[in-house]
């Protein structure tokens, strides 16, 4: 079955950019989305098609998708930016929804 | 505003069945338009994947759980269950539901706020 790969964790100074990297097979054939996840607390999609936002994410956090590497990227980091991020995928060969292993995210 | 709602049993014995419902209000479970999915996360891991199924359509499962693994709905009180057979200890999860919306492609917008299982004698 078709596998993600996340960096278990990515550091950051504030007011920095954070760039979390997902990779997987021709993943830019597909279509990725992003979730952040604070603890005790349920995953939220802050990203979706590769490079959309739902409303009420800030534009700061953007994605980019190509080759066998897609990008979450956040920038002018704050603090509360830090969390957990997943990327996630539908493997329609399949029909599997596969999630990455999910990267924390600190912010020094 | 849509809102999701898990409930069941926070402690099943190893080899039972966990049996959870989630509890859709604010919008319909019997639109064709969203698919409605169970996730799962261990204490301290990532987000599992369980399975995933739209109304009047197809019902999707993981492969590693689908032996064990049902999901049924109940229009009538808008609500859709869980069913985890043979119950062990690595099935000791917060267990989320989700909805997909054709809006945000194939990723999952709405979820519930989970609910922790444990699988324990």
């Amino acid at each position: 079955s078709y596998v993600l790969t996340q960096p278990p964790s990515v550091s950051v100074a504030p007011g920095q950019t954070a760039r979390i990297s997902c990779g997987g097979y021709n993943i830019g054939s597909k279509s990725i989305h992003w979730y952040q996840q604070k603890p005790g607390q349920a995953p939220v999609l802050v990203v979706y098609d590769d490079s959309d936002r739902p409303s009420g994410i800030p534009e700061r956090i953007s994605g980019s998708n190509s080759g066998d590497t897609a990008t979450l990227s956040i920038s002018r980091v704050e603090a509360g930016d830090e969390a957990d991020y997943y990327c996630q995928v539908w493997d329609s060969s399949s029909a599997h929804w596969v999630f990455g292993g999910g990267t924390k995210l600190t912010v020094l | 505003q849509l809102q999701l709602q898990e409930s069941g049993p926070g402690l099943v014995k190893p080899s039972e069945t966990l049996s959870l419902t989630c509890s859709v209000s604010g919008g319909s479970i019997s639109s064709s338009t969203y698919y409605w999915g169970w996730i799962r996360q261990p204490p301290g891991k990532g987000l599992d994947w369980i399975g995933t199924f739209y109304y009047g359509g197809n019902t999707y499962y993981n492969s590693s759980l689908k032996t064990r693994v049902t999901i049924s709905v109940d229009t009538s009180k808008n609500q859709f269950s869980l069913k985890l057979t043979s119950v062990t200890a690595a099935d000791t999860a917060v267990y989320f539901c989700a909805r997909r919306s054709e809006s945000v492609g194939m990723a999952f917008d709405y979820w519930g706020q989970g609910t922790l299982v444990t699988v324990s004698s």
